[in-house]
């Protein structure tokens, strides 16, 4: 089985400008979610989508934000990016939203914003 | 809120000696309980988990950790240590219906010496 895919890998973005970061999961997943890396703020939990509704958002302002198509993929959205958006973007996919599953992450999207 | 705190960020052993990471989380009823393993430039992979039950669990390239509720610990451990294991290691907390969010704590960043 696939694992889950991230694109793009690397993405640079100069402040103010918008992006969008894609997450494919594991064939069947029907649960995603998102996660920023940072080296000052750890690893910080955005948001969860299952069979297309957010069911969990994380504390981040609105300028973050996402969705899930039917087939289970998943983007989420930054606007206005400022220089501290600069992270790395997590996915993970799990068949349920119970919690007790197991998730799968993916490589990740590297931003930097200028 | 639950929390996780992992006191060691950096920790240096020797190849074969044996390791212990230290891992306490707050969290008010039996939680779900995780350990990653981040290489650099890559995503999260799953070492082990506990949800319940035997409370020494066994996970993947010899780790193994330990469910302490009375200390609120999760601590992982393996009795050889392999230069390959070199990486950081993120213990992290899930919520009995809480879905899929897990909170993390700052990690560990594991050297090893040959």
């Amino acid at each position: 089985k696939a694992g889950v895919t991230q694109t793009p890998r690397y993405l640079i973005k100069t402040r103010g400008q918008q992006v969008t970061l894609s997450c494919s999961p594991i064939s069947g997943h029907r649960s995603v979610s998102w996660y920023q890396q940072t080296p000052g703020q750890g690893l910080q939990f955005l948001f969860e989508y299952f069979s297309e509704t957010q069911r969990n958002k994380g504390n981040f302002p609105g300028r973050f934000s996402g969705r899930q198509f039917s087939n289970s993929r998943s983007e989420m959205n930054v606007s206005t990016l400022e220089l501290g958006d600069s992270a790395l973007y997590l996915c993970a996919s799990s068949p349920s939203p119970q919690g007790s599953y197991e998730q799968y992450f993916g490589p990740g999207t590297r931003l930097t914003v200028t | 809120a639950q929390s996780v705190t992992q006191p060691d960020i950096h920790i240096t052993v020797s190849e074969g000696a044996s390791l212990e990471l230290r891992c306490n989380y707050s969290y008010g009823a039996t939680p779900y309980l995780f350990w990653y393993v981040q290489s650099p430039g890559q995503g999260l992979q799953l070492l082990l988990k506990y949800f319940s039950g035997d409370t020494l669990v066994q996970g993947i390239k010899g780790f193994e950790a330990e469910f302490k509720r009375s200390q609120s610990s999760f601590n992982l451990r393996k009795p050889s240590v392999h230069w390959s294991d070199a990486a950081e290691y993120f213990c992290a907390v899930g919520a009995t219906g809480g879905g899929n969010k897990l909170t993390f704590g700052t990690g560990t960043q594991l050297k090893v010496e040959l």
